[in-house]
């Protein structure tokens, strides 16, 4: 149980373009989704915090306008990287909290990562 | 502030043999840590987890360890397997809904 499914699972696009990436909570119902980056041999870094039909809490530093996040039902939140540049290229990777875990001592599962890369 | 970092970047250990990830906190606000795996390409998987009024948690070849006074976290794999190799990453959530990261621990099994 508690699978996140994250789509694509890599993306290329050109410098100036959108690209949206998916999460999905596919045998729960999650709250609380969570987005990530990872730049190669680095630690996660929380990027946002989405909450099912609210707008997302975005951590300090990073732009709400160049990073959409949508959380329009409880199984699934969107990240839209706005005008791609080379300096996005990522690992993007969502993670979800469940109904039934709604007190923080609890894991967060993980999708599988989306890997973008802007020429 | 809040911070979850470890003390080694790589880990080298010889299959079989057990293998030991540390990690330290600056902030005593947590009160819960989870650790986790990621294999290449792949995110973060659950391990273990523990709660911060307990000390010692076991699971199948994994072993927690907290140490609240020095604010030090470790885990434990015994007997390592080649399907061990991956980065460790300790997190915690000092007080609130968020998981704060460690900076990770490449374990790599020599066979």
């Amino acid at each position: 149980g508690a699978v996140v499914s994250q789509h694509p699972s890599w993306v290329i696009c050109k410098s100036g373009t959108s690209v949206k990436i998916e999460c999905r909570s596919l045998d729960f119902q999650a709250t609380t989704m969570f987005w990530y980056r990872q730049f190669p041999k680095q630690s996660l870094m929380l990027m946002a915090t989405s909450n099912e039909g609210s707008k997302a809490t975005y951590e300090q530093g990073v732009e709400k306008d160049k990073f959409l996040i949508n959380h329009a039902s409880l199984t699934l939140s969107t990240l839209t990287v706005t005008s791609a540049h080379p300096e996005d290229s990522s690992f993007y990777i969502c993670s979800a909290r469940g109904l039934a875990e709604v007190i923080y001592n609890s894991p967060l599962h993980f999708g599988n990562g989306t890997r973008l890369t802007v020429t | 502030g809040e911070s979850v970092g470890l003390h080694l970047p790589t880990l080298s250990v010889q299959e079989g043999d057990n293998s030991i990830i540390n990690c330290a906190y600056s902030n005593s606000a947590s009160d819960y840590f989870i650790w986790y795996k990621q294999e290449s390409g792949k995110g973060p998987q659950f391990i273990i987890d523990i709660r911060s009024n307990m000390d010692k948690r076991q699971g199948q070849r994994v072993t927690v360890l907290l140490n609240k006074t020095v604010k030090h976290l470790s885990l434990q794999i015994a007997a390592t397997q080649p399907g061990d190799s991956a980065v460790y990453f300790c997190a915690g959530n000092f007080g609130n809904e968020k998981l704060t990261f460690g900076t990770g621990t490449r374990l790599t099994i020599i066979p």
